[in-house]
């Protein structure tokens, strides 16, 4: 099963609202990575947390890093077609080999025009 | 750089054939890896190289698969002999230093 619980599995959006994607870990993580797949494609790197409460900014999207460095979310504001797409969140457990990422399930996106 | 590559990006063969799965990771990357999505089970982690050498294959599910990294710039995983179950799309992804990871475009595998 998944070690990296992510929730919810499914978001239809209205194009212009917000909504936010969870991440949570049953263990301490080193550091968390989130990435996002287009339809047929491919996993493509967004950022990676690192530091306790740790908050970081790209455009209209806002991903965060719990203070127990067990859960991680991702908010995405005024959201637009191109936002379409998968989003996971990637975990590295202290308790794992240094190179091992724990993906969750991810959150599928639909965006309604 | 062309990013990762691989092939065959599909790959379509009869349950109890020798399937072979090539990459080429990112020049001066040091870590490889090897995962399987399906819908039922997600992105999984097979196995991971670093400086060529397997650290974890944890993953991989069963004897069936193998993989290697002869040098730092291939690699294989070999399923043999594939079963349906084993249809997935299978991405190979490299990085520097296990940062941020560089995904290929995959190979599409069904197994009739």
């Amino acid at each position: 099963g998944q070690q990296v619980m992510q929730i919810p599995q499914y978001q239809h959006v209205q194009e212009g609202e917000d909504f936010t994607t969870y991440c949570n870990s049953s263990t301490t993580l080193s550091n968390i990575q989130w990435y996002k797949q287009r339809p047929g494609g491919h996993p493509v790197f967004l950022i990676q947390l690192v530091k306790s409460g740790e908050v970081k900014k790209q455009k209209r999207l806002t991903f965060q890093f719990g203070e127990a460095k067990k859960n991680s979310s991702l908010h995405i504001t005024a959201t637009q077609t191109t936002d379409v797409g998968t989003y996971f969140c990637a975990g590295r457990r202290t308790t794992d080999s240094w190179g091992k990422l724990q993906f969750g399930a991810g959150t599928q996106v639909v965006v309604t025009p | 750089d062309a990013g990762v590559i691989q092939s065959p990006r599909h790959e379509v063969t009869e349950m109890g054939q020798e399937v072979t799965l090539r990459c080429k990771p990112i020049s001066g990357h040091d870590y490889l890896f090897w995962y399987r999505q399906t819908m039922m089970r997600g992105l999984e982690l097979l196995i991971y190289f670093n400086n060529n050498v397997p650290i974890d294959d944890s993953g991989m599910p069963e004897d069936r698969f193998s993989a290697k990294m002869p040098n730092a710039s291939f690699s294989t995983l070999k399923i043999q002999p594939s079963e349906p179950r084993d249809s997935a799309v299978y991405f190979c992804a490299s990085s520097q230093l296990a940062n941020e990871q560089f995904f290929g475009p995959g190979t599409r595998l069904t197994v009739l």
